[in-house]
C-alpha cells in the first residue's frame, strides 16, 4: 500500500513567519501535487510537479519535488492569515490519487 | 469556466436507503474520479471512470457502491441500503487526459 506522510500535522504561526511542510513517502509517484482544502470546501489545486529535483514557485509559497520522485516540500515566506488552511500532497499513480495525511496550518495575525 | 459540480451539496438519509450523488465534470473534462473523506481521515479513492466505462474500481467497496459515467448526462454514485459507516464526504474531480485533476466541493452525506 503506498503511503504519503505529511509533517507536521498540525502548524500554528504568528503572521510574518516561514514554514516549512514536508511529504514523504517510499514509494515513486509519476506527479505530484499539492492542494489547499478550505472548511466546507473541495480541494483546490496549487501546484504539480513531475521532474524530480524540479522547483516551482507560486508567489511566497515554493515546491519542491525530491530527485527521487518520492518525497517533496512547501515553503511559505512570509505567512500571512490568508495562508490558513489544510495542506495537501498527493502522488499520482496511474491516473489515481495517494492523498497525504495532510498538514493543519493556522496563522495567526 | 463552472468548475466540477456536484449535488447535492449535503445529503441525508435513514439507514436502508439508498443515496445517489452527482457530479458534473468541468468543460472539456472527460475523466471522473470519485474519493471519499472520512472524519478526520484523508481522501481515499474510490473510483475512476470515463465516458460509459469503469476504468478502475480498486478503492470501491465490493457492496452497495457502484458508479457510472453515461454517454450524456452527470456522473452518479450511487450507495444502496447505507449504513452509518457511510457517512463521509464524497468528492469527485475531473480531469483531461494527462492533466491534474479538479475538484467538486463535494457532498456531504449523513445517515441517520
Amino acid at each position: 500500500t503506498q503511503l504519503l506522510e505529511q509533517s507536521p500535522q498540525f502548524l500554528s504561526i504568528q503572521e510574518g513567519e516561514n514554514l516549512t511542510v514536508y511529504c514523504n513517502s517510499s514509494s515513486v509517484f509519476s506527479s505530484l501535487q499539492w492542494y489547499r482544502q478550505e472548511p466546507g470546501e473541495g480541494p483546490v489545486l496549487l501546484v504539480t510537479v513531475v521532474t524530480g529535483g524540479e522547483v516551482k514557485k507560486l508567489k511566497r509559497l515554493t515546491f519542491q519535488f525530491g530527485d527521487a520522485r518520492k518525497d517533496s516540500s512547501l515553503h511559505i515566506t512570509a505567512a500571512q492569515t490568508g495562508d490558513t488552511g489544510l495542506y495537501l500532497c498527493a502522488g499520482e499513480n496511474t491516473d489515481k490519487l495517494i492523498f497525504g495525511t495532510g498538514t493543519r496550518l493556522q496563522v495567526f495575525p | 469556466n463552472a468548475g466540477v459540480m456536484q449535488n447535492p451539496r449535503h445529503l441525508v438519509r435513514r439507514r436502508g436507503q439508498e443515496a445517489r450523488l452527482r457530479c458534473s465534470p468541468m468543460k472539456g473534462h472527460s475523466h471522473v474520479y470519485w474519493y471519499r473523506q472520512l472524519p478526520e481521515e484523508g481522501l481515499k479513492f474510490m473510483v475512476y471512470l470515463q465516458k460509459e466505462n469503469i476504468i478502475d474500481e480498486s478503492g470501491m467497496p465490493k457492496e452497495r457502491f457502484s458508479a457510472e459515467f453515461p454517454k450524456e448526462g452527470p456522473s452518479i454514485l450511487r450507495i444502496q441500503q447505507v449504513v452509518r459507516g457511510d457517512s463521509a464526504a464524497y468528492f469527485c474531480a475531473s480531469s483531461k487526459r494527462d492533466q491534474p485533476q479538479h475538484f467538486g466541493d463535494g457532498t456531504r452525506l449523513s445517515i441517520l
